[in-house]
């Protein structure tokens, strides 16, 4: 049963123009939301975080937007970048001081020169 | 670099051995998180340790132990390992406050033949 889904495994998108990675989630409890990006043979780098009261952060090229209504968020990334190119992980977490991540299955993205 | 260091990069290992995965926080993160991802997968949480003691328990199989030592540097043990234990372990830390942010590691990859 997955709580944090991430149905594109893939996505190609021609350099300058918007990437936009898709996340939904099942779990009312969670309200806090982050993206990971992640390159071969090293762990995920932390990118952008959303809490449940907010429905848009912004940081730099980088800005996600949460619709509890619809339990979706979404990563713009803007321009892309060739280094852009990685596997990115939607994450959840549902409270309290324990903190554990719930992890998407990630989504690859490849920026093309 | 996140600040988060592992040991070993890579084991090799066989079926019925015992491993310890190593993994040193962040300075002055007082939390540890250990995470498996396997072919496919994303990443699993296992076990949280908070200043020595256990916080959260994840999906961790009874052969799989952690502790957090005082110096805040935390082992993961991993005995009567079976093929399917193949993996990559990754170490997270957070700040204390703001426990949903993890800093993850470079992971272990670690092979049971």
């Amino acid at each position: 049963d997955q709580q944090v889904k991430q149905n594109s495994p893939s996505l190609s998108v021609q350099e300058g123009r918007i990437s936009i990675l898709n996340c939904d989630y099942t779990n009312s409890m969670f309200d806090y939301f982050l993206w990971y990006k992640k390159y071969p043979a090293e762990g995920p780098t932390f990118l952008i975080s959303i809490s449940s009261i907010k429905d848009k952060n912004e940081d730099g090229r980088f800005t996600v937007f949460l619709n509890k209504s619809a339990k979706h968020l979404s990563l713009h990334i803007v321009p892309s970048q060739p280094g852009d190119s990685a596997v990115y992980f939607c994450a959840a977490s549902a409270g309290g001081s324990q903190g554990n991540l719930i992890f998407g299955k990630g989504t690859k993205l490849s920026v093309k020169p | 670099d996140s600040g988060v260091t592992q040991t070993p990069k890579h084991l090799i290992t066989a079926t019925g051995q015992r491993v310890t995965l190593r993994c040193s926080p962040r300075s002055g993160d007082l939390s540890v998180y250990w995470y498996q991802q396997s072919l496919d997968q994303g990443l699993q949480f296992l076990i949280q340790y908070y200043n020595g003691e256990e916080r959260a328990k994840g999906n961790i199989l009874e052969r799989f132990s952690a502790q957090q030592f005082p110096d805040l540097h935390s082992e993961l043990n991993l005995s009567s390992l079976e093929l399917g234990d193949s993996a990559l372990y990754f170490c997270a830390s957070s700040v204390a406050g703001h426990p949903r942010t993890q800093y993850f590691g470079p992971g272990t990859r670690l092979l049971v033949l």
